[in-house]
């Protein structure tokens, strides 16, 4: 198994530019969940979506989109970037049907804004 | 509200100290789950535990050993005899909530960085 995978690692964009973060999971996890951390704060929650065809918000959601048509994948869309959207992204799986709720982690994306 | 707070927000020791790393935890719910994961210089995530609410016993692993405590709202980390590459930054999180939600509350973290 591949795990988590997440493209780009790195990406820098201008202020207003749009584009996709990808995450794919080869585990058949039900949930996916996208954080951002930045110094200081910790990971903070965007989306999360509890199987394909379900998001929902989560703790930071203003500027981005999420959806989810396969099991497997789970893009975040940065509509219009904006340089307070400069942070590292973790996209993150987990069963459903067990009692362990540990989430894996993909290796991140760090995207900055100018 | 769930939230959780590492007080601690960098710690430095010379190797093979001890070092006990706090967290704290706010919950109303009665079911619950608690982690620590650790977040090596290279960026990843690395899941270190989980504990469930009604398991308060204490557990260790080699140099590893957490400490929970319902009547404190803690959860603990202690490193024993501590090696340079356990330097890393250590988060604590709670999940708690309905079953079908998926909102993993992190802590700010600690740095922690052993010297040789």
């Amino acid at each position: 198994n591949a795990g988590v995978t997440q493209t780009p690692k790195f990406q820098v964009l201008k202020t207003g530019q749009s584009m996709t973060l990808q995450c794919a999971q080869d585990m058949n996890h039900e949930y996916m969940s996208w954080y951002r951390q930045d110094p200081g704060m910790g990971l903070r929650l965007i989306h999360y979506s509890v199987g394909a065809g379900i998001t929902d918000q989560g703790e930071v959601p203003n500027g981005y989109n999420v959806s989810r048509s396969t099991t497997e994948d789970f893009p975040l869309r940065l509509l219009s970037a904006a340089p307070s959207q400069t942070s590292v992204y973790f996209c993150a799986s987990r069963e459903d049907h067990t009692n362990t709720y540990e989430q894996y982690f993909g290796p991140g994306t760090r995207l900055t804004v100018t | 509200a769930q939230k959780v707070t590492q007080a601690q927000t960098e710690i430095s020791v010379v190797e093979k100290e001890d070092v006990t790393l706090d967290c704290v935890y706010e919950t109303r719910d009665t079911t619950y789950y608690l982690f620590w994961y650790k977040q090596p210089p290279s960026g990843e995530l690395v899941f270190l535990i989980r504990r469930n609410s009604f398991d308060e016993q204490n557990e260790i692993s080699g140099r590893y050993s957490w400490n929970f405590q319902k009547s404190t709202s803690s959860f603990n980390f202690t490193i024993t005899a501590s090696q340079v590459v356990d330097s890393a930054v250590y988060f604590c999180a709670l999940l708690s909530g309905p079953y079908n939600t998926d909102k993993l509350i992190f802590g700010t973290g600690t740095r922690l960085q052993v010297f040789p």
